[in-house]
């Protein structure tokens, strides 16, 4: 079936470094995939997408591309901030489906 | 927009008590979905609907569970008996028809503690 794998947490970085989460994904035809964020204490939202091979979702500063040659989707931030400490899920959703299958999430903290 | 509603945030409640969760979904959309959240099992798809009917709750882990969607505008989950076991935050989402790719929007969760 179709799955999410992503990195383990948790992630402690200091403000201004990089941010990299790895996320792989199992899926058969031609899935979109997603990132979401939670903030502590609020529900998911949605950082960022692609529907497509090469795609590249970006927002906030986060950037993720779609590579289906090595089914990966890796989130990455050149420089986080405080303000960046969240879970993190990858997900993934197959094309006219509405479902989404989610990674475990990862943990990330910003330290100042 | 109000974004999407669910109350209450918190519950807590006794063993073989019933608990009913509410949610509001965004007006017009058109899917509502329910997840359970544990750190064990992570995110989990309970049930969804689609204009109020529901369409697949292959996830809703056994009988105790039943979710209704009586109009576009309003969805219970319902556990009953409650279980330690069903301590979790649920999380109820809502979607548009036809946006690509289908965004889903989801509500600030209820945490349900059974004792």
């Amino acid at each position: 079936g179709d799955s999410v794998t992503q990195m383990e947490g948790p992630v402690t970085l200091s403000e201004e470094a990089f941010l990299t989460i790895n996320c792989t994904y199992t899926a058969t035809g031609y899935p979109s995939l997603f990132w979401y964020v939670q903030y502590p204490g609020e529900g998911l939202q949605l950082l960022l997408k692609a529907t497509k091979a090469d795609d590249k979702g970006s927002n906030k500063g986060f950037e993720a591309t779609y590579r289906k040659e090595t089914t990966s989707f890796h989130l990455e931030k050149g420089s986080v901030q405080v303000s960046d400490s969240a879970v993190y899920f990858c997900a993934l959703r197959k094309a006219n489906d509405y479902k989404l299958s989610f990674g475990a999430g990862t943990t990330v903290t910003v330290r100042a | 927009d109000a974004g999407v509603i669910q109350s209450p945030r918190h519950e807590v409640t006794e063993m073989g008590q019933e608990v009913t969760l509410r949610c509001k979904p965004i007006s017009g959309h058109d899917y509502l979905f329910w997840y359970r959240q544990t750190m064990m099992r992570g995110l989990e798809l309970l049930i969804y609907f689609n204009n109020n009917v529901p369409i697949d709750d292959s996830g809703m882990p056994e009988d105790r569970f039943s979710a209704k969607m009586p109009n576009a505008s309003f969805s219970t989950l319902k556990i009953q008996p409650s279980e330690p076991r069903d301590s979790a935050v649920y999380f109820c989402a809502s979607s548009l028809d036809g946006a690509i790719p289908r965004e889903q929007y989801f509500g600030p969760g209820t945490r349900l503690t059974v004792t």
